[in-house]
């Protein structure tokens, strides 16, 4: 199975911070990877898809990035709405093994 | 609006079964792969199983593998989990959610399965 390990798994960062959280596979996902932003009660959302697409209607001031093994997430100019955990999944074979999550903190 | 809504979850003995079910609306069901992903309470995402457009072809977590089966009826729209002796460490909100582009675009509200004795 493609492992992936996430970090950091808390970040504390003020409303205007440019933050990254990165991601690494186990081998090569090449940029089957995805991102996604789940807040307390809720389901996850769909943030980034293949690595660096952002999906319909989220913020243009998140931004993924990445291929191979190596990824990130960034979110510019962090927003009250931002705080959340966020996940990264590889999804290039089965099982699509999700990152342990980063808790993004004020 | 796209949607999915499960339902099915309660609480069940360790060793007992459960049929969870996905109630999909707003997009043409059966051209889309679906999966199921649980979450334990307070911890992160776990993907549980897959299922192809046409039903043929399920895959599953080496955690559920042989225990839990994945299925889908078109002609209702509808995605089931059919899990069986099932274990404490199963407890979890379970999710269906839609394949678009490799990624799980649409998710429903989750359906909370808790094995207990």
């Amino acid at each position: 199975d493609i492992q992936m390990t996430q970090s950091p798994s808390t970040l504390s960062a003020s409303v205007g911070d440019r933050v990254t959280i990165t991601c690494r596979a186990s081998q090569s996902i090449s940029s089957w990877l995805a991102w996604y932003q789940q807040k307390p009660g809720k389901a996850p959302k769909l943030l980034i898809y293949k690595a660096s697409s952002l999906e319909s209607g989220v913020p243009s001031r998140f931004s993924g990035s990445g291929s191979g093994t190596e990824f990130s997430l960034t979110i510019n100019s962090l927003q009250p709405d931002d705080f959340a955990t966020y996940y990264c999944q590889q999804c290039k074979s089965y099982p699509y093994i999700f990152g342990q999550g980063t808790k993004l903190e004020l | 609006e796209m949607q999915l809504v499960e339902s099915g979850g309660v609480v069940v003995q360790p060793g007992g079964s459960l049929r969870l079910s996905c109630a999909a609306s707003g997009f043409t069901f059966d051209d889309y792969d679906m999966h199921w992903v649980r979450q334990p309470p307070g911890k992160g995402l776990e993907w549980v199983s897959l299922i192809t457009w046409d039903g043929r072809s399920p895959y599953y977590a080496d955690s559920v593998k042989g225990r839990f089966t994945i299925s889908r009826d078109n002609s209702k729209n509808s995605l089931y989990l059919q899990m069986n002796s099932l274990r404490t460490e199963d407890t979890a909100l379970y999710y269906c959610a839609k394949n678009r582009a490799n990624a799980f675009d649409i998710w429903g509200q989750g359906t909370m399965v808790t094995v207990s004795s």
